[in-house]
């Protein structure tokens, strides 16, 4: 069955430092892929996406995902992360048509001043 | 303009009341969905409105009854829930129902039954 695994819970890193969270999918054909973020209480924002093309993805506020095949992996990255990117990140895929969503458990980013 | 917006922000409702949840949007958006998330969990697929039609129902009890009178509406219309039903109720809206149609999410509606 198509999934999406994110195999850390929580992640805490310092205001500055770089970042990277990560997503496992299992796909038989070339999957779509996206990264979504989630403030305490609030609704889901689009970081990036990735159909097809070009493996780096470049997206909102700074992060970046790398799309690799060989290792089935999407993971999502920040060069310098500020106070304000502490929230839920979900990693999620299409499956079974209707353009259905199929979200990972989700990784919940602490920053450190 | 990539706003979807939802009303109420929260909702408190006893188990024998009828309520409904609304969701908007004005990007010219022909597909609509409900999503259901539980605390510290993933949002869930409820339900996939496909120009105005009900396209995917995961399987949702009935107490939970979604309309979309227009391209523009989402309604869920809610009855007899039980406590297991509280969670942030989020609505999103594409362009259609391909692939590569980007889901754009509102605010939700943070439901409480007692």
């Amino acid at each position: 069955a198509q999934s999406v695994t994110q195999p850390d819970i929580h992640i805490t890193v310092s205001e500055g430092a770089s970042l990277e969270l990560r997503c496992n999918y299992s796909y038989g054909a070339t999957p779509y892929l996206f990264w979504y973020v989630q403030s305490p209480g609030q609704g889901l924002q689009l970081l990036l996406k990735y159909f097809s093309g070009d493996t780096l993805v470049q997206g909102i506020k700074g992060f970046e995902a790398e799309f690799k095949r060989s290792q089935s992996s999407f993971n999502l990255r920040k060069p310098s992360v500020h106070w304000s990117d502490a929230a839920e990140y979900f990693c999620a895929g299409l499956s079974g048509g209707y353009n259905k969503l199929i979200f990972g458990a989700g990784t919940r980013l602490a920053v450190h001043p | 303009d990539t706003e979807v917006t939802q009303t109420p922000k929260h909702l408190v409702m006893g188990m024998t009341n009828k309520k409904s949840l609304k969701c908007e949007q004005h990007m010219g958006h022909r597909a609509m969905y409900w999503y259901k998330q539980k605390a510290k969990k993933p949002p869930e697929l409820m339900f996939v409105y496909s120009y105005e039609k009900l396209s995917i129902n995961e399987s949702v009890p009935s107490r939970f009854s979604p309309e979309c009178p227009n391209s523009s509406l989402l309604n869920l219309h809610l009855h007899a829930l039980q406590p297991e039903d509280s969670a942030l109720y989020l609505c999103a809206s594409s362009r259609g129902i391909a692939d590569t149609d980007t889901q754009y999410f509102g605010p939700g509606t943070r439901l409480t039954v007692l």
